[in-house]
């Protein structure tokens, strides 16, 4: 069974940083591009960032980029979002959410959600 | 990049009714549309792939259809299950953008 487990979520400053883990089990995790999609309170989905399944290509939204890291550890499973001089809009709940193959296809697995709250 | 837009943004029907979603996209995606269901405080769950592709397990009461930049997803016979949010998302090119989202309420 395909388990996507997100951790890390919490209460941040603006300006401050965060890193969210997702913990992947029940298929071959090096096989599949990996993405974060997130949704703040309320609101619509929104797509952050995708990391293919060898880590060597990515993609951001622009609302992220130059401020999100995204990056994989295959031997532990496990993707990663490091975000830098957070924002009040980055508010949301990440979700960990795997492609189901290479080239076009949709998201087919997600996590449970791990929420992000950036205020003072 | 490209625009998802979807109508109506609020939906009011009963049970066993039929009932239409519209997505547009703002330029040529062909076939590369998903369709989402999302439930209050869950992670949303694809339904259908490549705009017309029914995913294992979702009951056939749903079904999409469109090419291009117009697509459709029908819900045929209403459950009470299926009241939810749907979301579409074009899967052509980065970024995967999501229409956002239609509520599906009981009239």
């Amino acid at each position: 069974e395909v388990q996507l487990v997100e951790s890390g979520g919490t209460l941040v400053q603006p300006g401050g940083s965060l890193r969210l883990s997702c913990t992947a089990s029940g298929f071959t995790f090096s096989s599949y591009g990996m993405n974060w999609v997130r949704q703040a309170p309320g609101k619509g989905l929104e797509w952050v960032s995708i990391i293919s399944g060898s880590g060597d290509v990515t993609y951001y939204a622009d609302s992220v980029n130059g401020r999100f890291t995204i990056s994989r550890d295959n031997s532990k499973n496990t993707l990663f979002l490091q975000m830098n001089s957070l924002r009040a809009e980055d508010t949301a709940a990440y979700y960990c959410v795997r492609k189901e193959r290479v080239g076009v296809a949709p998201f087919d697995y997600w996590g449970q959600g791990t929420l992000v709250t950036v205020s003072s | 990049d490209i625009q998802m837009t979807q109508s109506p943004s609020t939906l009011s029907a009963s049970v066993g009714d039929r009932v239409t979603i519209t997505c547009r996209a703002s330029q040529s995606i062909s076939r590369w549309l998903a369709w989402y269901q999302q439930k209050p405080g869950k992670a949303p769950k694809l339904l259908i792939s490549e705009a017309s592709s029914l995913r294992s397990g979702v009951p056939s009461r749903f079904s999409g259809s469109g090419f291009g930049t117009e697509f459709t997803l029908t819900i045929s016979g209403l459950q009470p299950d299926d009241f939810a949010t749907y979301y579409c998302q074009q899967c052509s090119s980065y970024p995967y953008t999501f229409g956002q989202g239609t509520k599906l309420e009981i009239k």
